[in-house]
Order: structure tokens, then C-alpha cells, then sequence
């Protein structure tokens, strides 16, 4: 399909892990990015993957990308309050200007 | 920097009024976006500009113009309001896909809530 999907919503209790989920449309995607949406304001880079790489870390940020599945996943280690916010995945299809955006997943962290 | 700035935060308009939200980014990019959101839906693009003086129509462009007659700037007008443009509304920049800059992320200005009853 031509949608980039995740899961609408997420609940975690403080101090766990959290595993946001997407499936993304093009292949040759080059670059796939994680977004982070607090209440209120616009969305604001958290991290990001280049096609040639399965994972990368970055402190308590963990990515995974399976290009064979077109699946990317946010790991968020030791979760806390403030990362109660709206992730959003997105990808840029390949030969177009555009930016394509999955729907967003909800996370809400327990106390 | 200011990064994005959008005008204004919040408007609420009758059916069939006009507006014109206003997006300014002061970091020389070349590509600058008009998104809406709503609520299980994600981003949706309206339209988009790879250049000063050019524009170009995205997912949902119906109802909607854009100019960007000075690079810096980016307007989106809703000639007759309706009741379905309901939204807040998110625009965002990039450096060129050419230029080699980083990682061509975008950014985002703080969005503007628009109500039509």
C-alpha cells in the first residue's frame, strides 16, 4: 500500500522499555526518521537511520531497520514521564520531494 | 535563530470566510511544506515548494493555494473556508536533496489551530 503504518496508541510503565513499530512503503527509501510531537507544539527530529545501516544507537534510543520487511522500530530505554509525547516514522520516497508520514503512536508513560 | 515561525496560533473563522496563514524559517532553506493534522490520520501534505516563485500540490491540496514569493516565506490561503478544514495546520523546511546537507530532516514551526464553525 502506499501508507506508512503504525499503531495509534502505547502505554508503559516508568522506568520500562518501549517499542514503537512501522512499516514503511518504498525500498529505496534513503533516509527513515523517528519524530517526536509533545502536546501542543510541531514535531521535532528525535533520530534517524540511513538505508545502508540495520541499527543505530543513540543513549537511550535504539533503531532497528529490516529493509527485506520495510520495518523500522524506536526501542526507548529506561522510558520516563517526558517521553509521554506522539512519535511519528517517515520515510522519503525515492525521486520526489516529499515526505511521507505514518500516522503516529500515541506513547503514554505510567508512573 | 527563530528556526520556523508560523502566524498566527490560533484562528477561528465562519464558513466561507477567508485566511491567510503565514510560514517564515530563517535558515536559507530551499524546500519548504504545508502540512495538516488530524486526529488518527497522521501528516498530510497540502502543498509544498521546491524554490522561491515555485509550488507544487501535495495529498490534499483542495481548497488550498500557496506562494512563496520571497524564499523565506511560505503562505497558504483558504479562499472559502469549510467546516472539514478544521485543523491544525504544521509548516516545515529542508535543505535541498542535492546540497549534501546533513541529514535533510525537516523543521517544523509550532503549528496553527484553525476552527471552522
Amino acid at each position: 500500500g502506499e501508507d506508512v503504518e503504525q499503531s495509534l496508541f502505547l502505554s508503559v510503565r516508568e522506568g520500562d522499555s518501549s517499542v514503537i513499530n512501522c512499516t514503511y512503503t518504498d525500498s529505496s527509501s534513503t533516509y527513515l526518521y523517528w519524530y517526536k510531537q509533545e502536546p501542543g507544539a510541531g514535531l521535532q527530529l528525535l533520530t534517524y537511520i540511513f538505508s545502508n545501516m540495520d541499527m543505530k544507537q543513540d543513549q537511550r534510543l535504539t533503531v532497528l531497520l529490516n529493509k527485506k520487511d520495510k520495518h523500522l522500530s524506536l526501542r526507548i530505554a529506561d522510558t520516563q514521564t517526558g517521553d509521554s509525547a506522539i512519535y511519528f516514522c517517515a520515510e522519503i520516497r525515492s525521486g520526489t520531494y516529499k515526505y511521507i508520514f505514518g500516522t503516529g503512536t500515541r506513547l503514554k508513560v505510567l508512573a | 535563530n527563530a528556526g520556523v515561525t508560523q502566524t498566527p496560533k490560533f484562528r477561528v473563522l465562519k464558513t466561507g470566510q477567508s485566511m491567510t496563514l503565514l510560514c517564515a524559517q530563517d535558515m536559507n532553506h530551499e524546500y519548504m511544506y504545508w502540512y495538516r493534522q488530524d486526529p488518527g490520520m497522521g501528516l498530510r501534505l497540502i502543498h509544498y515548494s521546491v524554490g522561491e516563485g515555485t509550488t507544487a500540490k501535495g495529498e490534499v491540496p483542495d481548497g488550498y493555494n500557496v506562494s512563496r514569493l520571497k524564499k523565506q516565506n511560505f503562505l497558504l490561503g483558504l479562499e472559502s473556508a469549510a467546516p472539514s478544514q478544521t485543523s491544525v495546520y504544521f509548516c516545515a523546511s529542508s535543505y535541498e536533496r542535492s546540497s549534501g546537507r546533513g541529514n535533510y530532516e525537516q523543521f517544523f514551526g509550532p503549528g496553527t489551530r484553525l476552527t471552522v464553525l
